[in-house]
């Protein structure tokens, strides 16, 4: 049983398209991290949120956790090809605990 | 600029031989995590230590794998008779325990193909 469920698993789109990623599990987490690996490279933290409710702002990404602290999702806006990647999100049940990721959703972004 | 050092990098070995990885983490990191991934999926989390005690292990852990971290820096993840189905990346991880919630920073991983 896959504790953080991704969804889409594979997207592909054009550039300039929107999208959006959700992480969906029936835990509560006390924080999720969303991460973005290259192939042959570790995961890269692009964000935390800790508080049910949250949204933070990278830049053209936007990061929302849930209210119940139970999902998240990442929306991206006007894709870029530099977007292309696996993006991961990772939860810790407690503060301090191991992070449990999901599978990753895989975007390419063509121009 | 010292982040979490890992190597070798890429490890090509026969079954049945053992393969060792080693981890550098982030100096003044207490906290030092292995996962293992593979292609296209997330890591899965294998053990991880605060300072040289190993605080959990994932029953992925298999007692062909052991990890130590002996002086509470660097870790070697040693793989004993390995098998095709070890093939993956081995990711290292490290964090301060008190001060700064839950970011843990990445290595950059060793790959391990099992032929």
């Amino acid at each position: 049983t896959q504790l953080l469920e991704q969804s889409p698993q594979f997207l592909s789109i054009q550039e300039g398209e929107n999208l959006t990623v959700y992480c969906n599990s029936s835990s509560v987490f006390s924080s999720l991290q969303w991460y973005r690996q290259e192939p042959g490279e570790g995961p890269v933290l692009l964000v935390t949120v800790v508080t049910g409710g949250e949204v933070k702002k990278l830049k053209r990404l936007t990061f929302q956790f849930g209210d119940a602290r139970k999902d998240s999702s990442l929306h991206i806006t006007a894709a870029q090809p530099g977007d292309t990647g696996l993006y991961l999100c990772a939860g810790a049940k407690q503060a301090g605990t191991a992070l449990i990721f999901g599978k990753g959703t895989t975007l390419s972004v063509s121009s | 600029d010292t982040g979490v050092s890992q190597n070798p990098r890429h490890k090509i070995t026969k079954r049945g031989q053992n393969v060792t990885f080693r981890c550098d983490p982030i100096s003044e990191h207490n906290r030092l995590y292995w996962y293992r991934q593979t292609l296209g999926q997330g890591p899965e989390f294998l053990t991880y230590f605060q300072n040289e005690a190993q605080l959990e292990k994932s029953r992925l852990l298999s007692d062909r794998f052991s990890a130590e971290r002996p002086k509470g820096s660097f870790s070697t993840l040693e793989i004993q008779r390995t098998e095709q189905g070890d093939s993956a990346m081995y990711l290292c991880a490290s964090r301060q325990a008190e001060g700064s919630g839950n970011t843990i920073y990445f290595g950059e991983g060793s790959w391990l193909t099992v032929v």
